[in-house]
């Protein structure tokens, strides 16, 4: 089974200022058929499903704010907030999709400074 | 639109079972797979298995082997989860969500609880 470590468990950044969020996979999640990365990021705010917010590392699902991107390949991978907002307040979840069982990283709570 | 709709929140006995279900509507089951996710309160989500309902296939988590069974009706795109065997480990919120590629919409999540 693929393991998914995120990187820090907690973060707190001023409003406005950058956010990263750090993933690293056990083993490879990037098929060499397609050159594309099986991982994607979600945020969850407290008493709500979680929102998907990237998948194939970079690509920013449909109406999501061009302030979150992904990037990374291989086994290691990052979201960033270009210019945090209050409203980004949440968990960050990335997951690997390249095998069954799909996994999870344990959550990184991202907190206003 | 897209909506995902579980049913609602369950209380259970340590060694029953639970069954929820996710109705989707627009044309979910005719293109996507159904996947599960489970997240006890205060911890991180948990993929438990999934199923492409025009395919057949399911998958689930080896830790779930056994004794849980991800189903589908077409007729009424309606997906099930049937957890059996259940402890006070097995508390928590369970969300269903469609498998396009990553999994871009989910159920309001149903809430389970098992104690005695």
């Amino acid at each position: 089974d693929i393991v998914m470590t995120q990187s820090p468990d907690s973060l707190a950044v001023s409003l406005g200022e950058r956010a990263t969020i750090n993933c690293k996979s056990s083993q490879t999640v990037l098929y060499s058929s397609t050159n594309k990365n099986s991982l994607a990021w979600y945020q969850q705010r407290p008493g709500q499903p979680p929102k998907l917010l990237i998948y194939w590392a970079s690509t920013r699902e449909s109406g999501v704010p061009d302030r979150f991107s992904g990037s990374g390949s291989g086994t290691d991978f990052t979201l960033t907030i270009s210019s945090l907002q209050a409203e980004d307040v949440a968990v960050y979840y990335c997951q690997q999709y390249y095998n069954t069982p799909n996994s999870f990283g344990q959550g990184t709570k991202l907190e206003i400074k | 639109q897209v909506q995902l709709v579980q049913s609602g929140a369950e209380v259970k006995k340590p060694g029953s079972s639970v069954k929820v279900s996710c109705k989707a509507s627009g044309d979910t089951f005719n293109r996507y797979g159904i996947n599960w996710v489970r997240q006890a309160p205060g911890q991180g989500l948990e993929w438990m298995g999934g199923i492409i309902p025009i395919l057949g296939p399911v998958n689930y988590a080896p830790k779930f082997q056994g004794r849980l069974t991800i189903t589908a009706d077409e007729s009424t795109s309606t997906a099930y989860m049937e957890l059996r065997s259940l402890t006070s480990e097995d508390t928590a919120v369970y969300y269903c969500a469609r498998d396009r590629i990553a999994l871009d919409y989910w159920g309001q999540g149903t809430l389970v609880t098992v104690s005695s």
